[in-house]
């Protein structure tokens, strides 16, 4: 079964530094998310994508934050100076279509982001 | 806004005993709900959804009913096994005039089956 696939699994960095998470979408979906999840948190939507823009962000998708498609195959989140209360785990999710019954968003098994 | 209520956990029972999970919620417009599974160390799985009044939605033995009355979508299972011990997240997708189906969550329900 296809499936969504995040890099790397779990990634520490230091305090102002800009990270990239990675996920790669199944193939011929068309519409892309990151979600977060604070440890002890509810998964939050940070932001949707479609066509190479912005669908949507939620108020935690500061500037800060920016998401890119590179290739027809990535997925990106770039965090550009990194603070403590970006420790999460991060999910790249990613759906075939609108509407009610294509709308599955099919998630990946998450970036563990630690921030020291 | 849009908001999901999920009963708390964690929830610890024994080899086919009966399993509930409550989550009620609050949206703006006409929801789908769903219930994702996260099995240790995997992502977020979707379990089943409803997408309108009355629905049912059913998978691995799995039932949740959309009540709009009570705008509640409870989870319920039969008879668990070991093999369903996860965190079970309630979650919906309204929709509203942006046409974006992006998903709010329940804090998750951490289930520990044991045999």
């Amino acid at each position: 079964e296809p499936e969504v696939t995040q890099t790397p699994s779990h990634q520490v960095t230091q305090m102002g530094q800009e990270v990239i998470l990675r996920c790669v979408p199944i193939s011929n979906h068309l519409y892309f998310y990151w979600y977060r999840q604070i440890l002890g948190q509810k998964v939050e939507f940070l932001v949707s994508f479609y066509n190479n823009e912005i669908s949507e962000k939620s108020e935690i998708f500061d500037d800060q934050f920016s998401v890119e498609r590179p290739d027809g195959s990535n997925f990106t989140l770039k965090i550009r100076s990194t603070k403590l209360e970006d420790s999460a785990m991060y999910f790249c999710a990613s759906s075939e279509k609108w509407g009610t019954t294509k709308n599955i968003q099919y998630f990946g098994a998450g970036t563990r982001l630690s921030v020291l | 806004g849009n908001s999901v209520t999920q009963m708390e956990g964690p929830v610890t029972l024994s080899e086919e005993a009966f399993l509930t999970i409550n989550c009620t919620y609050t949206a703006t417009g006409y929801p789908s709900l769903f219930w994702y599974v996260q099995y240790p160390g995997e992502g977020l799985q979707l379990l089943l959804k409803a997408t309108k009044a009355d629905d049912k939605g059913s998978n691995k033995g799995f039932e949740a009913t959309y009540r709009k009355e009570t705008t509640s979508f409870h989870l319920e299972k039969g008879s668990v096994q070991v093999s369903d011990s996860a965190v079970y997240f309630c979650a919906l997708s309204d929709r509203p005039l942006s046409n974006d189906y992006k998903l709010s969550f329940g804090a998750g329900t951490t289930v520990t089956v044991r045999a």
